[in-house]
């Protein structure tokens, strides 16, 4: 197997821009997860998916944040409008029976 | 106090010692505990889970868990220069939904010199 693919690997925005992060979990795992890590506050979970269903969103800082998983192989995490505060690594997740495996990730920059 | 709590380092040791990296958890309940390896630019990368009280072995790493303590630590014997690298303990903390959630600690920095 691939591994879970992420892309885009680095996206440079303006504020106010929307931005679209894509992942396509491994094969057969049940459990997505977006998390969001930045120096100051290490990897903070943003929301996850069991078998397409979202579960729980509570890290998602704001409206601004939305994510969605059509089917068992493909989800996205939308910001809009973008902030530069949002600037940060975007990593998502997949697991099965516990185990987690990420995505390289995506690096945002927002100017 | 944070739901996991990790030292930052960074921790230094030579190379052939046994690096000792410590977390502890806040949630009682918890029964599932990783550790993660992230290199520099890297993604987290699974190394080690463990789900009962003791020790684990695998390889040059040991995981050990202490449920009474909500201690959770990994030894690394041996240790040579690629094992420098930030390392992430990681909890699953009981969501509200009933379901788990992997809460990651802010992690330890590993420097092995030559």
């Amino acid at each position: 197997d691939a591994g879970v693919i992420q892309s885009p690997r680095h996206e440079v925005t303006e504020m106010g821009q929307e931005v679209t992060l894509r992942c396509k979990p491994i094969s057969g795992h049940d459990y997505l997860f977006w998390y969001r890590q930045t120096m100051m506050r290490g990897l903070e979970l943003l929301i996850y998916f069991n078998n397409n269903v979202p579960i729980d969103d509570s890290g998602m800082p704001e409206d601004r944040f939305s994510a969605k998983m059509p089917n068992a192989s493909f989800s996205t995490l939308k910001i809009q409008p973008s902030e530069p505060r949002d600037s940060a690594v975007y990593f998502c997740a997949s697991s099965f029976l516990g185990s987690k495996y990420f995505g390289a990730g995506t690096r945002l920059s927002v100017l | 106090q944070k739901e996991v709590e990790q030292n930052s380092g960074p921790l230094s040791v030579p190379e052939g010692a046994i690096a000792s990296l410590n977390c502890t958890y806040s949630d009682r309940v918890s029964q599932s505990f990783f550790w993660y390896r992230q290199y520099s630019g890297k993604s987290p990368e699974l190394i080690m889970s463990i789900y009962s009280n003791g020790d684990k072995e695998d390889g040059r790493f040991t995981a050990q868990l202490n449920k009474a303590s909500q201690y959770v630590s990994l030894l690394i014997r041996d240790s040579q220069p690629s094992d420098s690298a930030t390392y992430l303990c990681a909890v699953n903390i009981n969501g509200n939904t009933g379901f788990q959630k992997l809460v990651f600690g802010t992690g330890t920095r590993l420097l092995v010199s030559p």
